[in-house]
């Protein structure tokens, strides 16, 4: 079966820091990869997605990159973060134009 | 525009009632619908989803819902409403090549004893 992880669960950082989150797929290949932002009160916002290696497709322009340099891990990065980028952020996979699974999310405040 | 709908921000209901929440959706080709639910802190959990033939899908947990194309509705029922029913639930809309999902704001479900 198929599991889909996020790491780390939980971040705080200062303003200004950088920002790496992973997320990784089992059990499945060439994935459809989703980013997406959830902050409180509001629904969930897509920021980038990628159909394959090297593919970003981005949503927004905000303050956030991606990158996809294997078949099943997609990572968000930011180089300089802002109080804005708090907020719940969630993984998720699909077989193609298919059902998106989500991972557990990680947690990130900024400072 | 593409967009998802769900009117109640907050919804409660005592243990063992009846529970729908609605959802309307505004999609230029033939929709994708999906009801995801959220615990506190958790990632999106499927409940059921629609792609095409019977509209009313039944999913997880004893949940189901109808697709009403004429009302762009797709509003997720309940016949009795268990404790560990509580938590926030989303609708979503989507389909293409490329799947992107249009989530709506959430409807937050709190039951009473």
């Amino acid at each position: 079966s198929q599991t889909i992880h996020q790491w780390p669960a939980t971040l705080v950082q200062p303003v200004g820091s950088p920002l790496s989150l992973e997320c990784t797929v089992e059990g499945t290949s060439n994935p459809n990869l989703y980013w997406y932002r959830q902050a409180a009160g509001r629904g969930l916002q897509l920021l980038f997605y990628s159909v394959g290696i090297g593919q970003i497709s981005s949503e927004v322009p905000q303050n956030l990159s991606a990158s996809r340099p294997q078949d099943r891990q997609f990572i968000l990065s930011s180089k300089k973060l802002l109080l804005s980028d708090s907020g719940f952020y969630l993984c998720a996979w699909s077989a193609g134009a298919d059902t998106q699974y989500f991972g557990p999310g990680t947690r990130l405040t900024v400072l | 525009a593409q967009s998802v709908t769900q009117p109640d921000i907050h919804i409660t209901v005592s243990e063992g009632a009846s529970l729908e929440l609605r959802c309307n959706y505004s999609y230029g080709a033939t929709p994708y619908l999906f009801w995801y639910v959220q615990s506190p802190g958790q990632g999106l959990q499927l409940l059921l989803k629609y792609f095409s033939g019977d509209t009313l899908v039944q999913g997880i947990k004893g949940f189901e819902a109808e697709f009403k194309r004429s009302q762009s509705s797709f509003n997720l029922r309940k016949p009795s409403v268990h404790w560990s029913d509580a938590a926030e639930y989303f609708c979503a809309v989507g389909g293409g090549a490329t799947n992107k999902l249009i989530f709506g704001t959430g409807t937050l479900l709190a039951v009473q004893p």
